[in-house]
């Protein structure tokens, strides 16, 4: 069935490396993808997003690169940190769906000091 | 500061019983949703309201009911004929569609 899926369940890196989160989806209606992270008991937050018009879209250390015609999204985490350790959600919209979002299962990032 | 608050965060409760979570936003947002993360796994939606005295069933709804008479309120009420009621519950907020959506900080159901 449609699913927005990620590729990894759980991600290790080193503190100072470079992270990246892959994401996986299938509804070629899709027009707006949201990346959260979430930590242990808490809900999610908000880190980025990208609309269907943009491939590739920057914030503070983080990057999302949008790929439509593989269906995939990636989020990059530059100079990873121990407080960004966490599991981290893509979402996506699907515009013929009244705006809901379809959360994936989400990668488990665990950074190294 | 406006933001979302659940309550409780932890609640606890005897199978057959219903039990209603609560849910209150300041951020004047017009659509509200209600969320189940079971562990290990995404989000899925419940039921989401998109305006005061309207609401629709998300992939999940069975089990479950909810109201929306104020636009700061969404509670949701989880009811005996839920099967499987354990779970942590999010509820977020919105603007307009399109737009990331805001969570509470969620409220952990048990059900022995």
């Amino acid at each position: 069935g449609e699913s927005v899926g990620l590729h990894l369940p759980t991600l290790s890196v080193q503190e100072g490396d470079n992270s990246i989160i892959n994401c996986a989806y299938s509804n070629s209606a899709s027009d707006y993808f949201i990346w959260y992270k979430q930590e242990s008991g808490k809900g999610p937050q908000f880190i980025i997003d990208i609309r269907s018009n943009m491939d590739k879209r920057q914030g503070q250390r983080v990057t999302v690169l949008l790929n439509k015609t593989v269906k995939h999204l990636s989020l990059q985490i530059a100079a990873t940190q121990p407080g960004d350790s966490a599991v981290y959600f893509c979402a996506e919209n699907r515009g013929n769906q009244g705006g809901k979002l379809i959360f994936g299962q989400g990668t488990e990032l665990s950074v190294k000091p | 500061d406006g933001g979302i608050t659940q309550s409780p965060k932890y609640l606890f409760r005897k199978e057959g019983q219903n039990v209603t979570l609560s849910c209150e936003q300041n951020l004047n947002h017009d659509a509200m949703y209600w969320y189940r993360q079971d562990p290990g796994q995404g989000l899925r939606l419940i039921y989401y309201s998109q305006i005061v005295n309207d609401f629709q069933k998300g992939d999940i709804a069975e089990g479950y009911s909810v109201s929306r008479e104020k636009k700061e309120s969404f509670p949701l009420t989880v009811t005996s004929a839920q099967k499987n009621p354990t779970a942590f519950y999010l509820c977020a907020s919105t603007r307009v569609p399109n737009s990331p959506l805001h969570f509470g900080n969620g409220t952990r159901l048990t059900v022995t």
